[in-house]
């Protein structure tokens, strides 16, 4: 059980475009989805916390406006990187909690390797 | 800064022996959680430990926690090539333990068969 999963696992898109990377609790309803951004052997940075049917919460030196998420339902929450320019390029991890009262851990979705050419 | 610093960054050992990884933190913290990443991979959750404990064991890990000190050591005893990967501490400040996770710098480790 608790297995969250991303798509695409990884994507390729020129400079000036947009690109959506989904993230999807399987077998479980999910409240609160997380994104975080992960540079070349470098830690993961949280980037947002997304809930659904709410505006998600960004993080300090995150811009909303060019990462905009979207949790419409239980079970999906999306992150579109817009206008994406080369140092945008990275690995973006999503984190699923549970809806049950009590839940304590974030379930990680695989991640998207993003570069921008 | 919020995340945590872990050492050392890189470890190598042989396999069959014990592998130490240390992380430090700056806040006061309702949980530690430690993480394990294959290379260009997601995050597997290994164990958390609570505030209010020192000492917690899974299978071959063992974690401590201490809270005067905000340190954490997470102990791989016998290791095993396939215990090569990153290993992340976060920390997390609220009860529930699953909002906003701080994660540490990470060790990267090999184990050489």
């Amino acid at each position: 059980g608790a297995v969250v999963s991303q798509h695409p696992s990884w994507v390729i898109c020129k400079s000036g475009t947009s690109v959506k990377i989904e993230c999807r609790s399987l077998d479980f309803q999910a409240t609160t989805m997380f994104w975080y951004r992960q540079f070349p052997k470098q830690s993961l940075m949280l980037m947002a916390t997304s809930n659904e049917g709410s505006k998600a919460t960004y993080e300090q030196g995150v811009e909303k406006d060019k990462f905009l998420i979207n949790h419409a339902s239980l079970t999906l929450s999306t992150l579109t990187v817009t206008s994406a320019h080369p140092e945008d390029s990275s690995f973006y991890i999503c984190s699923a909690r549970s809806s049950l009262a009590g839940a304590r851990e974030q379930y990680f979705g695989p991640g998207t390797r993003l570069t921008v050419t | 800064s919020q995340q945590g610093e872990e050492d050392p960054q890189a470890l190598s050992i042989q396999e069959g022996e014990n592998a130490t990884m240390n992380c430090s933190y700056k806040t006061s913290i309702n949980n530690l959680q430690w993480y394990r990443q294959n290379s260009g991979r997601g995050l597997v959750h290994l164990i958390l430990i609570r505030s209010n404990e020192r000492e917690k064991h899974s299978g071959r890990l063992r974690v401590t926690l201490d809270t005067s000190k905000k340190s954490s050591s997470l102990l791989i005893t016998a290791s095993r090539a396939a215990d090569t990967a990153s290993y992340f501490c976060a920390t997390a400040r609220d009860q529930t333990g699953a909002n906003n996770l701080f994660f540490g710098t990470g060790t990267r480790l090999t184990v050489i068969p």
